[in-house]
């Protein structure tokens, strides 16, 4: 079973533009991790934020949690068309298991 | 440093027949995970080890599928015999210790059942 629900499923913007996608899960979590992968490719992690943390932030990456409504978004600024990939969050269970939504597919469009 | 290699990157075989997967993870990570990922979903976890002990294998459909983790480094992942639904990108990752830490994915094995 999946924890974590990627919304929207897909996003379409322009570059230089931002792209903003949520994640919402059901059960209390140690920490929160985005990963990206690029069509063909392994995951490649990005951020975790800690679920003592609200805000983080990584180059044009910025992670938000909310624990209260079991919620986290990425944004992604002023984008490039590499940023074009899928983008998962993946919750850790205090010590279970890193359990995966089933991603938001994020293109750039030059 | 090296990643998690895996091998071989592609396979493709005929449905009834077994296939191996093998992982090496970053060394002097003692957590080892193989996931299954099909087309257009998140990855789902088959099995996760700690060191050499396979401490969650409650999605591993065993009456098919194994796996090992000898001395606690490399890990190999069976299926014996393949079904055409097993066709999936198999994914493995390690980490330092489960709980608090990112984990780092190879590139996958991509397995075609036919």
């Amino acid at each position: 079973s999946q924890q974590g629900e990627e919304d929207p499923q897909a996003l379409s913007i322009q570059e230089g533009e931002n792209a903003t996608m949520n994640c919402s899960y059901k059960t209390s979590i140690n920490n929160l991790q985005w990963y990206r992968q690029n069509s063909g490719r392994g995951l490649v992690h990005l951020i975790l934020i800690r679920s003592n943390e609200r805000e983080k932030h990584s180059g044009r990456l910025r992670v938000t949690l909310d624990t209260s409504k079991k919620s986290s978004s990425l944004l992604i600024t002023a984008s490039r068309a590499a940023d074009t990939a899928s983008y998962f969050c993946a919750t850790d269970n205090y010590g279970q298991n890193f359990v995966f939504g089933p991603g938001t597919r994020l293109s750039v469009l030059p | 440093e090296a990643g998690v290699v895996q091998s071989p990157r592609y396979k493709i075989i005929e449905k009834k027949q077994p296939v191996a997967f093998w992982c090496n993870p970053i060394s002097g990570h003692n957590t080892l995970y193989w996931y299954l990922q099909n087309l257009g979903q998140g990855p789902e976890l088959l099995i996760r080890y700690e060191n050499e002990e396979a401490v969650d294998d409650s999605q591993l459909p065993k009456d098919r599928f194994s796996a090992e983790r000898l001395k606690g480094v490399d890990s190999t992942l069976k299926i014996q015999p393949a079904e055409l639904g097993d066709s999936a990108v198999y994914l493995c990752a390690s980490s330092f210790s489960q709980g608090g830490t990112e984990a780092f994915f190879g590139q996958g094995t991509r397995l075609t059942v036919v």
